[in-house]
């Protein structure tokens, strides 16, 4: 079965810092992964997905993560925050063949600070 | 092009009702997930539809139904409210069943008493 782990159940950076949102996951073959993105009183948005074309993907809003087998790991980066981007930022897994069933993480809520 | 819809948005039900949630999904989309989300369990997958058939399910009692129509529209059942089914009904709907590209809608809210 497939699970993630995202660390940092908050995260606060300054407005034009590095965001560095981290998910590991945990699965027997080759997942699919993604990452979306819930602002307040809203449904969920993608901002990007891994599907083992490229190990480094780049998403919307200058959001891009990288999947490294080695460390199970596919952490979600941004070079400078904006304070539009606050919002909570949830890391999903699903096997390839699985459907639509995804596998969320419990979630990192990202503040901007000015 | 329209997104996701569903309705209500808010409902407030009493234990021991039922509920339907209706899902209206992206022109074209064949595909319809439903997701709960509490701020105990995050975010739980309930079934996948596709082609009216049900594709998925999640780890959900059997109050817990579903269903989708050949216009690909679909609504979602609850029946016997408890206090612990209050949360956040989102729909999700995809071009086909493992497309993995998932549109979320904006969710149904709903509160139990």
């Amino acid at each position: 079965a497939q699970s993630v782990t995202q660390l940092g159940s908050h995260v606060s950076v300054s407005e034009g810092a590095l965001v560095l949102l981290r998910c590991n996951y945990s699965s027997s073959v080759p997942p699919y992964l993604f990452w979306y993105v819930q602002y307040p009183n809203q449904g969920l948005q993608l901002l990007l997905k891994y599907t083992s074309a490229a190990t480094l993907v780049k998403g919307i809003n200058g959001f891009e993560a990288e999947f490294k087998k080695s460390e199970t790991s596919f952490h979600l980066t941004k070079p400078s925050a904006h304070m539009s981007d606050a919002a909570e930022y949830f890391c999903a897994v699903s096997a390839a063949g699985g459907g639509n069933k995804l596998t969320f993480g419990t979630g990192t809520q990202l503040k901007v600070e000015l | 092009k329209a997104g996701v819809t569903q309705t209500p948005r808010y409902l407030i039900k009493t234990r021991g009702q039922q509920v339907t949630l209706s899902c209206s999904p992206i022109s074209g989309h064949r595909s319809v997930s439903w997701y709960q989300q509490t701020p105990g369990q995050g975010l739980q997958f309930l079934f996948e539809y596709f082609s009216e058939t049900q594709r998925n399910k999640g780890n959900f009692p059997g109050r817990f139904s579903g269903r989708q129509f050949s216009n690909s529209r679909s609504e979602m059942n609850v029946s016997t409210l408890e206090l612990g089914d209050s949360a956040l009904y989102l729909c999700a709907s995809s071009l086909s069943a493992g497309a993995n590209v998932l549109t979320f809608g904006a969710g149904s809210r709903l509160t139990v008493l």
